[in-house]
């Protein structure tokens, strides 16, 4: 079936403008997580959906970024007023349990330059 | 809180070597262990996991790892390095909920014909 879906795979954008990032996660998943991967930094984790739970936003790096999920499925992540440091690849997971754990499907992410 | 610390952010190998890429993890309680892989320009894809029973689990195209508690280790080998293992390896550790994930700052493997 299909995987995680992100768009738009590659986003350049001018310092001090507004970027939404989207992710399709895979059906019937019902948590969906961001991260954030810059270059020598590993993935760090932003925010984390769980069905209609309120989102563990506790890795959003300012208030500058916000995500949203709507109907449980498709989530934006939001960045306003891009600064430099902002450039990284956005990672989009979803999940589910299976056995006794939850795993992890990621999708292809999200490169964000800014100039 | 966890933490995972991967030794070496670039490893190089001769194909057919030996690969031993190093994971320490930091929590007060068993984990789940996860590796995964980055190949370029694509997303991550889970290569093993451990969860609970063998400390010793397999994963894909031939790569396993050894969960030693008393070390809080989770090294990834694999037996004989092929070209197409050159990718990002990232070490993860989930907390008890299984919902919150942890990553490594991630290894990146170079194999040299």
């Amino acid at each position: 079936g299909a995987g995680v879906s992100q768009s738009p795979s590659n986003k350049v954008t001018e310092k001090g403008k507004d970027v939404e990032l989207r992710c399709d996660p895979i059906s019937g998943h019902t948590a969906l997580y961001w991260y954030r991967q810059s270059l020598g930094q590993g993935l760090e984790f932003l925010i984390y959906f769980q069905g209609n739970s309120a989102p563990d936003k506790s890795g959003l790096p300012s208030d500058r970024f916000s995500a949203e999920r709507t109907g449980g499925s498709v989530s934006t992540l939001t960045i306003q007023r891009t600064q430099q440091e902002d450039s990284a690849v956005y990672l989009c997971a979803s999940s589910k349990w299976t056995d006794s754990y939850n795993e992890q499907f990621f999708g292809p992410g999200t490169r964000l330059t800014v100039l | 809180a966890q933490s995972v610390t991967q030794l070496g952010s670039h490893v190089s190998v001769s194909e057919g070597a030996l690969v031993l890429l190093r994971c320490n993890y930091s929590s007060s309680v068993p984990p789940y262990l996860f590796w995964y892989v980055q190949y370029p320009n694509q997303g991550l894809q889970l290569l093993l996991k451990y969860t609970t029973g063998a400390t010793l689990v397999k994963g894909i195209n031939g790569f396993e790892a050894e969960f030693k508690k008393s070390e809080t280790s989770f090294h990834l080998t694999k037996p004989s390095a092929h070209m197409s293992d050159a990718a990002e390896y990232f070490c993860a550790v989930s907390d008890q909920t299984g919902n919150q994930f942890y990553f490594g700052t991630g290894t990146s493997l170079t194999v040299i014909p």
